[in-house]
């Protein structure tokens, strides 16, 4: 069964320090993978997606993620991470490989950013 | 635009009480979807419908039911409520090649 697994339940980083978050995905196939932030009290937002292409995805926010079919991961990546960047952080997979529906979320990873 | 709607924000219920959750969306998707978020679990799945006319059970559907009112409309139904269900629900939508939009939530308490 498809699976998105988010290794770290929390991280703490210093604002201005590099952030990596981790996600592993189990899938058949070649998947469709999302990552969304959640703000406190808030829905969620999409950051960025893959879909097909060029594996280093750029999203919003200064966000980035590389698609790495032989480690099965979708690591989310920001190079000076910023205090409004403090939120929780949801990898997913599209259960049955579409662009649209039934996603399977990671746990999700809760940022805390130091001054 | 306002994109995905859900109303209402926030709801106290006691054990056995029934109650609708509402979603609407403005950006012509044809699928819908409910979600419950609880803590340390992500989200899972409750039901979703692919195209007005349809519905279909997702990975957590027990105690619920659905309506696809219309294309905009998309309801979430608990006919006796359980402590259980006390969480964060959340309902999406989306088109095919777009990634999923939420709403903000309704935010359910069941004593």
């Amino acid at each position: 069964a498809q699976s998105v697994t988010q290794p770290d339940i929390h991280i703490t980083v210093s604002e201005g320090a590099s952030l990596e978050l981790r996600c592993n995905y189990s899938y058949g196939a070649t998947p469709y993978l999302f990552w969304y932030v959640q703000s406190p009290g808030q829905g969620l937002q999409l950051l960025l997606k893959y879909f097909s292409g060029d594996t280093l995805v750029q999203g919003i926010k200064g966000f980035e993620a590389e698609f790495k079919r032989s480690q099965s991961s979708f690591n989310l990546r920001k190079p000076s991470v910023h205090w409004s960047d403090a939120a929780e952080y949801f990898c997913a997979v599209s259960r049955y490989g579409g662009s649209q529906g039934n996603l399977i979320f990671g746990k999700g990873t809760k940022l805390s950013v130091k001054p | 635009n306002a994109g995905v709607t859900q109303t209402p924000k926030f709801q106290v219920l006691k054990t056995g009480q029934s109650m609708t959750l509402q979603c609407a969306q403005d950006m012509n998707h044809n699928s819908m979807y409910w979600y419950r978020q609880d803590p340390g679990m992500g989200l899972r799945l409750i039901y979703y419908s692919a195209s007005e006319g349809t519905t279909d059970k997702g990975e957590v559907p027990n105690g619920y039911n659905v309506s696809r009112l219309n294309k905009r409309e998309f309801s979430l139904r608990l006919e006796s409520a359980a402590p259980s269900q006390t969480s964060v629900y959340f309902c999406a939508s989306t088109q095919v090649n777009q990634p999923q939009h939420f709403g903000d939530g309704t935010r359910l308490s069941i004593l």
